[in-house]
């Protein structure tokens, strides 16, 4: 079945440490998109790709980073600069904007 | 911002009745689309409306547009319990930005 996989569910991070948020497709979609959900929000926009090795800024793209070396993967990492990186992030896929985007079901990041 | 509001914020309503929930954007849009959200999970497309069209029927879902007022509608009619969930509209603007931008949502809860 075509979909979208986030792993892991859940994440732990120590304060100082960089972890990487795995974002596979298998539905062929050009678009890829990462979004940050913090608790009775809406969602951000962190980074999106509309090609493969290319990717553009969202809106709080600060102490992230991401790469987009293969159509199926997309990985963010949240890095040690980013202050207050608990949270609920969303990756999600589309052929672009004007298509539905499907979702992944999430990783719950938390600062230990 | 270019985000959308959706209001009301929260909805708490009986089994069988409907369920009305709207959202309001400020610049010219592409398209529109709702999502809903189970608690803890993904987002998952429910139906998407594009400029030029002024309602879409998906069910027991009903969408309308109106870009002279600048918003839409999303309409649940006989809801179940199994709708209770948060619901965003998401907006599509074209051009350069090339992703959606999500409200923060309204709270659904249907009673048995």
């Amino acid at each position: 079945d075509g979909g979208i996989t986030q792993s892991p569910k859940y994440l732990f991070r120590k304060e100082g440490q960089n972890v990487t948020l795995s974002c596979e497709q298998n539905l062929n979609h050009d678009a890829m998109y990462w979004y940050r959900q913090d608790p009775g929000q809406g969602l951000r926009l962190i980074y999106y790709s509309q090609i493969v090795n290319d990717f553009q800024k969202g809106d709080i793209a600060e102490g992230y980073s991401v790469s987009r070396e293969k159509k199926e993967s997309f990985p963010l990492t949240v890095t040690s600069a980013q202050k207050n990186p608990t949270a609920f992030y969303l990756c999600a896929s589309s052929l672009d904007f004007n298509y539905g985007y499907t979702f992944g079901s999430g990783t719950r990041l938390t600062v230990v | 911002s270019q985000q959308g509001e959706e209001d009301p914020q929260a909805l708490s309503i009986q089994e069988g009745e409907n369920a009305t929930m709207n959202c309001s954007y400020k610049t010219s849009i592409n398209n529109l689309q709702w999502y809903r959200q189970n608690s803890g999970r993904g987002l998952v497309h429910l139906i998407l409306i594009r400029s030029n069209e002024r309602e879409k029927h998906s069910g027991r879902l009903r969408v309308t547009l109106d870009t002279s007022k600048k918003s839409s509608s999303l309409l649940i009619t006989a809801s179940r319990a199994a709708d209770t969930a948060s619901y965003f509209c998401a907006t599509g603007y074209g051009g350069s930005q090339g992703n959606l931008i999500f409200g923060k949502g309204t709270k659904l809860s249907v009673k048995p």
